[in-house]
Order: C-alpha cells, then sequence, then structure tokens
C-alpha cells in the first residue's frame, strides 16, 4: 500500500526557519515524482512545486521560487520543503502527493501538515 | 499564467445528477484530472487522463472532455458525495489547480 506520512503541525515566529517532510513507503520511492501542495485556509488547493527524487532534480511554481526549497533524501525516502524565513501568510496546510507522470496525475496524497505562523 | 476557471458552487438533490465544468485555453491539447476534498481531509483522485477512473472510485464517477471544457460529472449523487472538487491540468511543466466548486447535496 502506497502511503505519504508528513510531519506534525508547527507553530513559528515570522522570521524563523522551518522544515517540514513526507516519508513513502509501499513502492519504488526513486521511480515517482513528489509534489507540494499549499492550502491556505478556507481556499483552494495550489501547487509549489515538484522533485524526483532520484537526481533531486527539483521545479518550482513562479509563485513560490525563491521562497520555498524542496529536497529529498533517498536513503529514507523522504522528501522535505522548508523556509529559510517565515511570513505570517505561509500559513497554510501543506500537502505532499505522488506524481505519475504517464497518467499526468497526483495519486496518492499525506495527510498535510498544518504550519502556523504568528508572532 | 495559465487558468483554469471552476463555478464557485453547484447544488443537486440526492440521485440527481451534478455536472462540474471546468474551462482554460487549449484545454483540449492536455490531460485534466479530478481530486475531490472533503472538510478536513487530504484531496482524493477521482478522475484522470479526462476521463479515468482510478480503482475504488465509484462508477457514479464520470468525466468528460469538449473543446477547452472538461467535465466531471456525479450521477445518482449521493450525500457522501459532497465535498469541494478541484480540477487540475499541467501546463509548461506547472500544475494548475482550479479554484474548486463546491458541491453541496440538499
Amino acid at each position: 500500500e502506497v502511503q505519504l506520512v508528513q510531519s506534525g503541525a508547527e507553530v513559528k515566529k515570522p522570521g524563523e526557519s522551518l522544515k517540514i517532510s513526507c516519508q513513502a513507503s509501499g513502492y519504488k520511492f526513486t521511480d515517482y515524482w513528489i509534489a507540494w501542495v499549499r492550502q491556505m485556509p478556507g481556499e483552494g488547493l495550489e501547487w509549489v512545486g515538484i522533485i524526483h527524487p532520484i537526481d533531486s532534480d527539483a521545479r518550482y511554481s513562479p509563485s513560490f521560487q525563491g521562497q520555498v526549497t524542496i529536497s529529498a533524501d533517498e536513503s529514507i525516502s523522504t522528501t522535505y520543503l522548508q523556509w529559510s524565513s517565515l511570513k505570517a501568510s505561509d500559513t497554510a496546510m501543506y500537502y505532499c502527493t505522488r506524481h505519475l507522470y504517464d497518467s499526468s496525475t497526483f495519486d496518492n496524497w499525506g495527510q498535510g501538515t498544518l504550519v502556523t505562523v504568528s508572532s | 499564467s495559465y487558468e483554469l476557471t471552476q463555478v464557485p458552487s453547484v447544488a443537486v438533490s440526492p440521485g440527481q445528477t451534478a455536472s462540474i465544468t471546468c474551462s482554460g485555453n487549449k484545454l483540449e491539447n492536455k490531460y485534466a484530472s479530478w481530486y475531490q476534498q472533503k472538510p478536513g481531509q487530504s484531496p482524493l483522485l477521482v478522475i484522470y487522463l479526462n476521463k479515468k477512473r482510478p480503482s475504488g472510485i465509484p462508477e457514479r464517477f464520470s468525466g468528460s472532455n469538449s473543446g477547452n471544457t472538461v467535465t466531471l460529472t456525479i450521477s445518482g449523487t449521493q450525500p457522501m458525495d459532497e465535498a469541494v472538487y478541484y480540477c487540475q491540468a499541467w501546463d509548461r511543466d506547472i500544475a494548475v489547480f482550479g479554484g474548486g466548486t463546491k458541491v453541496t447535496v440538499l
């Protein structure tokens, strides 16, 4: 069974750094891209970016380029999303999701990580 | 930037058919997926490649496309289908989501 298990909720202050994780199991980690999706409170889904774990090739939405960094650790089948300096506007639920390249779709989703940034 | 447009809400009576549309420039040249999201839950893939249904998704969910519009149809809508539905497609290596349509089963 494919599973994407995300790290727990975080409460941070503006200016702090943060790294959240998404651990995959039930399939060969290096065969699939993993994407991150943001959902602000009461809002829709926004694509943040995507990474291929085999070579850490990461691509970003223009809206998030330079604002976040996506990385992967093949040895523990884990993908990360990190911020160097959080803003209040980063408050949102963040989902990781597996991308099926041949089907142009996202077939499995993590449970989400709630990030709250407040002074 | 590329945009996918969805109506904000659709109301349907139990047992009736709900049709949810998603339109975008040259969408006929792309593949679309549909995701269902219930309150407090992660999105769930219900249709991919415009009309394919993943295993485990009920047959009452179907997808179609015509011109620059893709449509998700829920036949015999059940109260458990009440959710927000998002369409998604790729444009120049960027994944784009529609704004979402809230389906209310009255």
